[in-house]
């Protein structure tokens, strides 16, 4: 069973700060996909990334998948109150077809 | 282009009640996953319709099902309905299914309560 575990599940921040959110599995993935949800609102895709040791960047954000393609995290600089929500990873199998979801992280981003 | 549309957004039933929810998925996309999300067990699969086949099933009962049509709309149905159903489900479209690095776009969710 194909398994993502993210860390931390809650970040509570003050406005300007740094964090990373982590992504990891004993499994590999095919591609890993990092979304953004809001309270009552369907997940949003960010970034997917298919290639090991490949960085993305999204303006603040930074994405990184692991060399091996198992791990993957998500670094946002200087944070501000409107990144507040629910950062959900997922990996990919092109084998199964599946998306695999971590628990997710929420954030809080303080003013 | 129009985004992942599910209907009802929100939904209350009684225990031993079924219940159908809908999606209409972007245009020319093929695949359509569903996920249930609750609180304790985050975002789990349901199952995958690729071409009006189911091409994934999750672990979840056979209380759980769904189809595609043609125009590749998908409905999917839960029997029998016991308050550990409650959930937000989601429905994600795809040109080619989502495991293999294609992007999967999600609809709004169907807030389902069971009373």
């Amino acid at each position: 069973t194909q398994l993502l575990e993210q860390s931390p599940q809650f970040l509570s921040i003050q406005e300007g700060e740094n964090l990373t959110v982590y992504c990891n599995s004993s499994s590999v993935f095919s591609s890993l996909q990092w979304y953004r949800q809001e309270p009552g609102e369907g997940p949003v895709l960010l970034v997917t990334v298919v290639t090991g040791g490949e960085v993305k960047k999204l303006k603040r954000l930074t994405f990184q998948f692991g060399d091996a393609r198992k791990d993957s995290s998500l670094h946002i600089t200087a944070a501000q109150p409107g990144d507040t929500g629910l950062y959900l990873c997922a990996g990919g199998s092109s084998n199964t077809g599946k998306l695999i979801f971590g628990q997710g992280t929420t954030l809080q981003v303080k003013p | 282009k129009a985004g992942v549309t599910q209907t009802p957004r929100y939904l209350i039933k009684t225990r031993g009640q079924q219940v159908t929810l809908s999606c209409s998925p972007i245009s020319g996309h093929r695949s359509v996953s569903w996920y249930q999300q609750t609180p304790g067990q985050g975002l789990q699969f349901l199952f995958e319709y690729f071409s009006e086949t189911q091409r994934n099933k999750g672990n979840f009962p056979g209380r759980f099902s769904g189809r595609q049509f043609s125009n590749s709309r998908s409905e999917m149905n839960v029997s029998t309905l016991e308050l550990g159903d409650s959930a937000l489900y989601l429905c994600a479209s795809s040109p080619r299914g989502p495991g293999g690095g294609t992007e999967a776009f999600f609809g709004q969710g169907t807030r389902l309560t069971v009373v």
